[in-house]
């Protein structure tokens, strides 16, 4: 099926383990995103990427690392877990480019993955 | 900066009435989108609505509308007819048309609806 897909759905993580969640899409979207979400505070973006081989910062980059060798696969890497990423991860996709269905013009988001740092 | 206020943190309505879920927000650009993305349970986010800040028509999807106003910076989602399934999280979200910027989404931070029987 059509959209982004995300792995795991959930994961426990020991304080300083590293981990990568997966995240990749078919269809074509040149702008990838990973967001975070925290009771309270809505979705935060983490890291962005305007296609392969460009990726930059969003509001809440510490402790994540990000690459994107193909446009389909943006994958997010935490380096020493901590409990303050203990969090909802979403990755999203999207397009500038006109025309096509409604959701073009808005994120696809991913199912989501939980995360727990204990 | 781009911002986003959603200043209803919960909401209830009962069933087969009509309720309107209020976001803000701030920018300095002309040319953007909103949208109101709907996030149940299970987690997933679906996307509700969307608005063209150059249409000066209200969008509308079956029973869910939107009253945009670009002068005052509001674009509210109004829910008629409420359903048991629409219980869930709303979002308003934001992202710039075209340039720097149209690659983020800037979220609210949410209202819970609950739709009471």
């Amino acid at each position: 099926n059509a959209g982004v897909t995300q792995t795991p759905k959930f994961q426990v993580l020991k304080t300083g383990q590293s981990m990568t969640l997966q995240c990749a899409q078919d269809m074509n979207h040149e702008y990838m995103s990973w967001y975070r979400q925290d009771p309270g505070m809505g979705l935060r973006l983490i890291h962005y990427s305007v296609g392969a081989g460009i990726t930059d910062q969003g509001e809440v980059p510490n402790g994540y690392n990000v690459s994107r060798s193909t446009t389909e696969d943006f994958p997010l890497r935490l380096l020493s877990a901590a409990p303050s990423q203990t969090s909802v991860y979403f990755c999203a996709s999207t397009t500038s480019r006109t025309g096509g269905p409604k959701p073009y013009y808005g994120y696809t988001f991913g199912s989501g993955t939980r995360l727990t740092v204990v | 900066a781009q911002t986003v206020t959603q200043s209803q943190p919960e909401m209830s309505v009962q069933e087969a009435e009509t309720v309107t879920l209020s976001c803000t927000y701030d920018t300095s650009e002309s040319d953007y989108y909103l949208f109101w993305y709907k996030q149940p349970p299970s987690r997933q986010m679906i996307l509700v609505i969307r608005q063209e800040a150059y249409k000066q028509q209200n969008a509308t999807e079956n029973r869910f509308s939107v009253n945009f106003q670009k002068a005052a910076k509001s674009f509210s989602l109004k829910i008629s007819d409420s359903q048991l399934g629409d219980a869930a999280m709303y979002f308003c979200a934001y992202r710039v048309g075209r340039g720097g910027g149209s690659e983020k989404l800037v979220f609210g931070k949410g209202t819970k609806l609950t739709v009471n029987p």
